[in-house]
């Protein structure tokens, strides 16, 4: 069964910090990962979507990285902004199915 | 477009009450899925639907139920609401499957069960 990790659960920095958000999972066999961002009260917005076959994607000040052999993937942010300040979670899908299965996210607090 | 659409936001339940979440997607996805947030537990699947007149259960689908009669339409059904089904309940979609499948969600509906 698949599960996933996001380390730490909560996080706060200064602003401009630039920071690393890091999840892992123990099936490898997966054909994508999901980075999803939510605010307070809203829904899941879609950051970035990683295939199995790509070792990183790239979104403005985003970037995400995955190492399928180690279970591993990581969430880069380039000196933040408090409007970063959300609760970041990841995904992956089950089994090779298209269930996905999202680890308990990592709150980020930047601080003007 | 309008994505993925939930309605009610906000319901507020008796115990025994049923009701039933309503989903939509204008995106042509033919996957579409029921998750259930609870504080600091992650989201857990409810049920999940590959295409009109499918569906299959996930990991919690005690006490519910769904069905998908049209590509856009996946609603939710509570028979006999409890206190453990007051939650946070999110729609998403998916097109196709496989490495480009990306997952879009609806904004949430939030239901206490009193």
């Amino acid at each position: 069964k698949q599960e996933v990790t996001q380390i730490p659960a909560a996080l706060s920095v200064p602003e401009g910090e630039n920071l690393v958000l890091n999840c892992s999972f123990t099936d490898s066999a997966i054909y994508n990962l999901q980075w999803f961002r939510q605010d307070p009260g809203k829904g899941l917005t879609s950051l970035l979507l990683i295939q199995s076959s790509q070792r990183e994607q790239t979104s403005g000040r985003l970037n995400a990285s995955l190492d399928k052999s180690s279970g591993r993937s990581t969430l880069y942010i380039a000196a933040s902004q408090p409007g970063d300040s959300a609760t970041y979670l990841c995904a992956v899908p089950q089994g090779g199915s298209e269930k996905l299965v999202f680890g308990k996210g990592t709150k980020l607090t930047v601080n003007p | 477009n309008a994505g993925v659409t939930q309605t009610p936001k906000f319901r507020i339940l008796k115990i025994g009450q049923s009701m039933t979440l309503q989903c939509t997607q204008d995106m042509n996805h033919n996957y579409m899925y029921w998750y259930r947030q609870d504080p600091g537990m992650g989201l857990k699947l409810i049920y999940y639907s590959v295409g009109a007149g499918i569906t299959d259960k996930g990991e919690v689908p005690n006490g519910y139920n769904v069905s998908r009669s049209t590509t856009e339409d996946f609603p939710l059904r509570l028979e006999l609401a409890a206190p453990s089904q007051t939650s946070v309940y999110f729609c998403a979609s998916s097109h196709l499957g496989g490495v480009d499948t990306e997952a879009f969600f609806g904004q949430g509906t939030r239901l206490t069960v009193v």
